[in-house]
């Protein structure tokens, strides 16, 4: 069984550019949650997508979209970059299922830095 | 979602017992209380979750107090790999799936 992938590792860009984020669900997994991780801060939830629809957003401007593909990989997209963008961000995969419990498997994120 | 108070951080020698306390004192009847930890340079894992029976599992024991006000986390043997951030999460599933509200946590150094 494959785990949470996410690519790139690390990723620099400039204020004002645009970035796109790549997230690979674990084998079975229908749902996909991005979260954003400040430095020393705990996670914060971005939104959701399940079955390739938008399904929950969190305290996050609409410049942070994404997308979920037929195969349950996801996107990130972030536009307008801000120096506040900075941070590690995780997706987590899980299947949603009448009485699923919150076990939620985390990729290993995906450093961004904006210079 | 209810507020939680986790000490910020605890030492705990090798091979003892580690007790993470977790104050919910706001939590609803139906949340679970649920304990991620992370350990540096890598994404959340799951621990462990609880309604209202204590839980035990591969990685640890969950006690929940009677009046559900707050939780203990406990790792029985800590080894050196156990240094992470620990997370205590209450949550009521349904609509909040897959949406979990993290806190500060608590930093445990696991020390030989």
């Amino acid at each position: 069984e494959t785990g949470v992938t996410q690519s790139p590792t690390h990723l620099i860009k400039t204020r004002g550019q645009q970035v796109t984020l790549r997230c690979s669900s674990q084998s079975g997994h229908n749902t996909v949650s991005w979260y954003q991780q400040a430095l020393g801060q705990g996670p914060q939830f971005i939104f959701q997508y399940y079955r390739e629809e938008e399904n929950g957003r969190g305290n996050f401007p609409p410049r942070f979209s994404g997308l979920q593909f037929p195969n349950y990989s996801s996107e990130l997209n972030v536009n307008a970059l801000e120096l506040d963008d900075s941070a590690l961000y995780l997706c987590a995969s899980s299947t949603r299922q009448r009485s699923s419990y919150n076990e939620q498997f985390f990729g290993p994120g995906t450093r961004l830095t904006v210079l | 979602d209810a507020k939680t108070t986790q000490p910020t951080s605890m030492d705990c020698a090798e091979g003892r017992a580690a007790n993470l306390p977790c104050n919910h004192s706001t939590i609803s009847g139906n949340e679970y209380v649920y304990w991620y930890r992370q350990i540096h340079s890598q994404g959340p894992q799951y621990i462990i979750h609880g309604l209202k029976n204590n839980e035990t599992n591969e990685m640890a024991s969950l006690i929940i107090t009677e009046d559900r006000k707050s939780s203990t986390l406990i790792l029985p043997h800590a080894t050196l790999r156990d240094t992470a951030v620990y997370y205590c999460i209450p949550d009521g599933g349904g609509t909040s799936y897959g949406k979990l509200t993290f806190g500060q946590g608590t930093i445990l150094t696991v020390h030989p």
